[in-house]
């Protein structure tokens, strides 16, 4: 099992821009999760997807917004890329019998 | 000034020594704790879990305690390697909603 897979790894925009994240899961997890990491700061939710065909706003859903394509995949797509989501973004997966989040390696994007 | 979360907390070791790593949750109602080791250029890895019902729990080399009396949570890593450096996140998740509260983190360096 891959596990969780994310792409693109890295990425350079230019403000204004768009761009979708892609994350997939391979392990029939229901829930999955999109998190942005800044430097020396935990990990900050965007949005979630409790179960294939639903999505809710996290912490900072601002500027984001989501797709549940499938069970297996959950994009994160940027309208309109800002300086200020310049970050490091974490694709995570859960099954829904366990509270444990199984996380991706992670896409780093800058915006210029 | 400066902002909250630019650096983070760092516990310097030497190896072979034990290494406990401590974090302060939020809420009280929380009932699920979980800790992350965050290497350099990749996503958190899960290492050990604990329900809010129990006090302590161990797994291989790691030790987690729960003192909910004081919102408290530790990691403790016994015989510490080279290898365990790296950023260790606490996280607490309530109502068994699936959503985590992430920690800063700690910074873990082991000197040979």
């Amino acid at each position: 099992n891959a596990g969780v897979t994310q792409t693109p790894k890295f990425q350079v925009l230019k403000t204004g821009q768009s761009m979708t994240l892609q994350c997939a899961q391979d392990m029939n997890h229901n829930s999955m999760y999109w998190y942005r990491q800044d430097p020396g700061m935990g990990l900050r939710l965007i949005y979630y997807s409790a179960s294939e065909g639903t999505t809710d706003k996290g912490e900072v859903p601002n500027g984001y917004n989501v797709s549940r394509l499938n069970k297996r995949e959950f994009s994160l797509r940027l309208e309109s890329a800002a300086p200020s989501q310049t970050s490091v973004y974490f694709c995570a997966s859960r099954w829904t019998g366990s509270e444990t989040q199984y996380f991706g390696p992670g896409t780093r994007l800058l915006v210029l | 000034g400066e902002s909250v979360g630019l650096h983070l907390p760092t516990l310097s070791v030497q190896e072979g020594d034990n290494s406990i790593i401590n974090c302060a949750y939020s809420n009280s109602a929380s009932d699920y704790f979980i800790w992350y080791k965050q290497e350099s250029g990749k996503g958190p890895q899960f290492i050990i879990d604990i329900r809010s019902n129990m006090d302590k729990r161990q797994g291989q080399r790691v030790t987690v305690l729960l003192n909910k009396t004081v919102k408290h949570l530790s990691l403790q890593i016994a015989a510490t390697q080279p290898g365990d450096s790296a950023v260790y996140f606490c996280a607490e998740s309530y109502n068994q909603g699936g959503k985590l509260i992430f920690g800063q983190g700690t910074e873990l360096s082991v000197k040979p």
